[in-house]
């Protein structure tokens, strides 16, 4: 059975202080992990997706990164904008079915 | 604008009654699917569609019944067996179940926030 587990459960910065949150998985043949932003009491937006071990994606202030047992997405000096729960998810079937992950809620502080 | 759509907002229905949640979509997407959010407990499955006429059961689909008639259209109907139906649905699509790596990002709906009391 797929899991995808994320950590920290919540992490609070200071305005400006990068950190890095963790997803982890344990799959049977990964197909491509994806990652989620979602504002609380609405629908998850789409940030990235990796395929293969050793891949980044950049985004504004956002980085994602895949190894062939987790992905981070590093945040470089946040705003308090970047308050927002991020969802991690995998893809291991021949459909497009996902898994996911609990999520990680970031508080940035001003 | 292109878009998934999820009506109502918020619902609100007694125990023992049927429910159903609206979602559509103008992206012309193949596939759709029904997602629950619960507190701490991220996203469940609980069902998904790959074309018109055919969909299948996710993770947690007990209590929930769907239908795929038209392309745009994936309504999800919560039934009175569903024993803790209180949460917040969403809805997600992609444009092709098997096409290039880029097609199964999944966009997510609003969301509908259901309460049964």
């Amino acid at each position: 059975e797929d899991q995808v587990t994320q950590s920290p459960e919540a992490l609070r910065l200071q305005e400006g202080e990068s950190s890095s949150l963790n997803c982890s998985y344990t799959v049977s043949g990964l197909r491509g992990l994806f990652w989620y932003r979602q504002d609380p009491g609405k629908g998850p937006e789409f940030l990235f997706t990796l395929y293969s071990a050793g891949e980044e994606k950049e985004k504004e202030r956002l980085k994602a990164t895949l190894t062939k047992k987790e992905s981070f997405l590093h945040i470089t000096a946040p705003k308090p904008e970047d308050s927002a729960t991020y969802l991690c998810a995998v893809r291991t079937g021949a459909n497009s079915k996902l898994t996911f992950g609990k999520g990680i809620t970031l508080s940035v502080r001003p | 604008d292109g878009g998934i759509t999820q009506s109502p907002k918020y619902l609100f229905r007694k125990e023992g009654q049927n429910v159903t949640l609206s979602c559509e979509q103008n992206l012309n997407h193949d596939a759709m699917y029904w997602y629950r959010q619960d507190p701490g407990q991220g996203l469940r499955l609980i069902y998904y569609s790959q074309i018109v006429n055919d969909f299948q059961k996710g993770d947690i689909a007990e209590g929930y019944s769907v239908s795929r008639e038209k392309k745009e259209s994936f309504p999800l109907t919560v039934t009175s067996a569903q024993k803790n139906p209180t949460a917040f649905y969403l809805c997600a699509s992609t444009p092709a179940p098997c096409g290039t790596p880029d097609t199964y990002e999944q966009y997510f709906g609003p969301g509908t926030r259901l309460t049964v009391t």
